[in-house]
């Protein structure tokens, strides 16, 4: 789920089909996560957060699994639709630093009815 | 469903002027945070306030930059000499309280220096 420069991942599925959003943290300290979905020319929409002693948080159609050993988050998408196309940002909160979220750089789901 | 609102949605000033960006956070909310993001790159951290104070600021939010909490419902950022890089997305968010809560956020002000 990290950028590289200007270009976003891209993730391309099939309407109907499950979605797996991957992102990465390097920091050991963060304790605490949220996904959130960005749609264009709107702010990011808050979808769903967990804290780093769980491993697994469902939703609506949506879980995030956790795995602090390997440093990974993932936003999993049941039966993604059309109104799901956006673009997706983790988010971090270190531990050492007060409220401030640390963004990750994103990843463009479309998806193709 | 209560939002954070923001005006204007689009400001465009020459470089060098001031510019004030207005955000009206969700009413029940007592943290204020401000974002920005540079087109094609990542969501930015610039500061937090709580209780009428700077709670926390990063390396970006420097003396040109200010926040202040003007009434009980706006929360506003101040560019004082506005540069050609701070042209960006400024997106205000707001929490219920503070610690690991979710940030809402508003839909943003595209901010063009020329």
């Amino acid at each position: 789920g990290e950028s590289v420069g200007l270009h976003l991942p891209t993730l391309s599925v099939q309407e109907g089909d499950n979605s797996i959003i991957n992102c990465a943290y390097s920091n050991s300290a963060s304790d605490y996560f949220i996904w959130y979905k960005q749609e264009s020319g709107k702010g990011p929409q808050f979808i769903i957060d967990i804290r780093s002693n769980m491993d697994k948080r469902q939703g609506q159609r949506v879980t995030v699994l956790l795995n602090k050993t390997v440093k990974h988050l993932s936003l999993q998408i049941a039966a993604t639709q059309p109104g799901d196309s956006a673009v997706y940002f983790c988010a971090e909160n270190q531990d050492n630093a007060g409220n401030m979220l640390t963004f990750g750089g994103g990843t463009r789901l479309m998806v193709k009815p | 469903e209560p939002e954070v609102t923001q005006t204007p949605s689009h400001q465009v000033t020459q470089m060098g002027q001031e510019v004030i960006l207005r955000c009206v956070p969700i009413s029940n909310h007592l943290y204020f945070y401000w974002y920005r993001q540079i087109l094609g790159q990542k969501v930015e951290f610039l500061v937090s306030f709580y209780n009428n104070e700077i709670s926390e600021k990063s390396e970006i939010f420097d003396d040109q930059f200010s926040v202040e909490r003007p009434d009980g419902s706006n929360f506003t950022l101040k560019i004082r000499s506005t540069k050609l890089e701070d042209s960006a997305m400024y997106f205000c968010a707001s929490s219920e309280r503070g610690g690991r809560q979710p940030q809402h956020f508003g839909d943003g002000t595209r901010l063009s220096i020329l």
